[in-house]
This record gives C-alpha cells, sequence and structure tokens, in this order.
C-alpha cells in the first residue's frame, strides 16, 4: 500500500491568493483527519470525515478554510484568500472505523504564505 | 474534552542509555486508547505504541514501552538503548474509543540523542 498521499509536499504562495491541499487516504479508510502543525500551537485538528461525511468542523479557524470529500479516495482543505497566518504544516490521516485505533499519516504540505 | 499535557520540552541522552518521555492526560471516559507518535526531521509521523485503557498491561514495542498508570492518568514512553535515529520529536495523543472519535496531541518533546 502507498500509504497517505499528500500533494503538494511544499507551497509557496503570495498573500491573497487561493490555496488547494490534496490528500488521497489509504485504500480501504472510511475515516479522514486534516490537521495542521506550528510551533506555537502543535498539532490541530481542523476537520473530519467518516464515509465522505464532515463529523467535526470545529476546529476549522475561519471561513476562509473549507474541506471537502467528494469521494473515498479524495479530499482537498482550502484556503482562499491565504494569510501569512495560515503558514504551518498541513498534515491528513486516515483510519478505519471500527477499526484498531489508530491513525496513518501522509508526509504533510509546507505551506508558505508570502 | 481531552487534553494532554507534555510539560518538558525537550530532552537530551546519550547514546544506548535509557529514557522517559512523561505524558499525563485529562478525561472522563473510561474507554479511550492512548499513542505516542514520533516526528523525525523528514516531518513524517511515525506510531512509535498504541496501548488500550482497558488493558492493565504496558504495551511494549521492541526498545519502547510504556508506563499506563490509569489512576493517575500517566502515560510515559521510556526508549532503552537509545539510538541516533530516535532523535525526533515524540507527540503523546489520546483517542476516545466509540464511533467518530479523533486524536489529540500533546504538546510534543524534543529528544536528542548524543553520539
Amino acid at each position: 500500500d502507498a500509504g497517505v498521499i499528500q500533494s503538494p509536499r511544499h507551497e509557496v504562495t503570495e498573500m491573497g491568493q487561493e490555496v488547494t491541499l490534496r490528500c488521497k487516504p489509504i485504500s480501504g479508510h472510511n475515516s479522514l483527519f486534516w490537521y495542521r502543525q506550528t510551533m506555537m500551537r502543535g498539532l490541530e485538528l481542523l476537520i473530519y470525515f467518516n464515509n465522505n461525511v464532515p463529523i467535526d468542523d470545529s476546529g476549522m479557524p475561519e471561513d476562509r478554510f473549507s474541506a471537502k470529500m467528494p469521494n473515498a479516495s479524495f479530499s482537498t482543505l482550502k484556503i482562499q484568500p491565504s494569510e501569512p497566518r495560515d503558514s504551518a504544516v498541513y498534515f491528513c490521516a486516515s483510519s478505519f472505523e471500527p477499526g484498531p485505533k489508530f491513525l496513518f499519516f501522509g508526509s504533510g504540505t509546507q505551506l508558505s504564505v508570502l | 474534552a481531552q487534553t494532554v499535557t507534555q510539560s518538558q520540552p525537550e530532552m537530551s541522552v546519550q547514546e544506548a542509555e535509557t529514557v522517559t518521555l512523561s505524558c499525563t492526560y485529562d478525561t472522563s471516559e473510561n474507554n479511550y486508547y492512548l499513542f505516542w507518535y514520533k516526528q523525525p526531521p523528514s516531518r513524517q509521523m511515525i506510531l512509535v505504541i498504541r496501548q488500550e485503557a482497558y488493558k492493565q498491561q504496558n504495551a511494549t514495542e521492541n526498545r519502547f514501552s510504556v508506563n499506563f498508570q490509569k489512576a493517575a492518568k500517566s502515560f510515559s514512553l521510556k526508549i532503552s538503548d537509545s539510538q541516533l535515529g530516535d532523535t525526533a520529536m515524540y507527540f503523546c495523543a489520546f483517542m476516545k474509543g466509540g464511533a467518530n472519535s479523533k486524536l489529540t496531541f500533546g504538546k510534543g518533546i524534543t529528544l536528542s540523542v548524543r553520539p
């Protein structure tokens, strides 16, 4: 299995631009999570899906952030417009519910907003 | 809400020595899981070890073992025979049992293994 695949690995953009991060979960997994990692706040859960349905989006910072999961094998996290404070590493993770209760993480996307 | 606390921001250990990383958590749940994840400089999040709260026996994975004290809500990680490749950030994490559960992380600790 290829694991959780995220793209791009690095993204540099200018303030005000739209940014789209992509994630392909492990085949057969039905739960998908988006986390953000910063030095100040550590690892924060932004949103998670179960069977393609958003279950908890209380961690999404504001309306500039949106996430979709149109099918079981693909999810996007979009920031529009982006701001310098959005600079962080964004991780996608997947798991199987009900299952052994642990998450497999992708390699993350390093986002820099100038 | 659950909280996970890692009070030590960083630690250092000599190669081949043993080191213990501390973690405490707060929850009113009785069914839950605890984890230690490792994040090396490559940024990849790697599962090190997992403990089910209903199990009294401490989990062990090769050189990694935990000391799970349920009453004290403590979950420390012991790394024996430390290796240079153990240099990384280590995160303690909590997940409640049941459906639609999410992983809550501590702030992490930076571990440096000295040659």
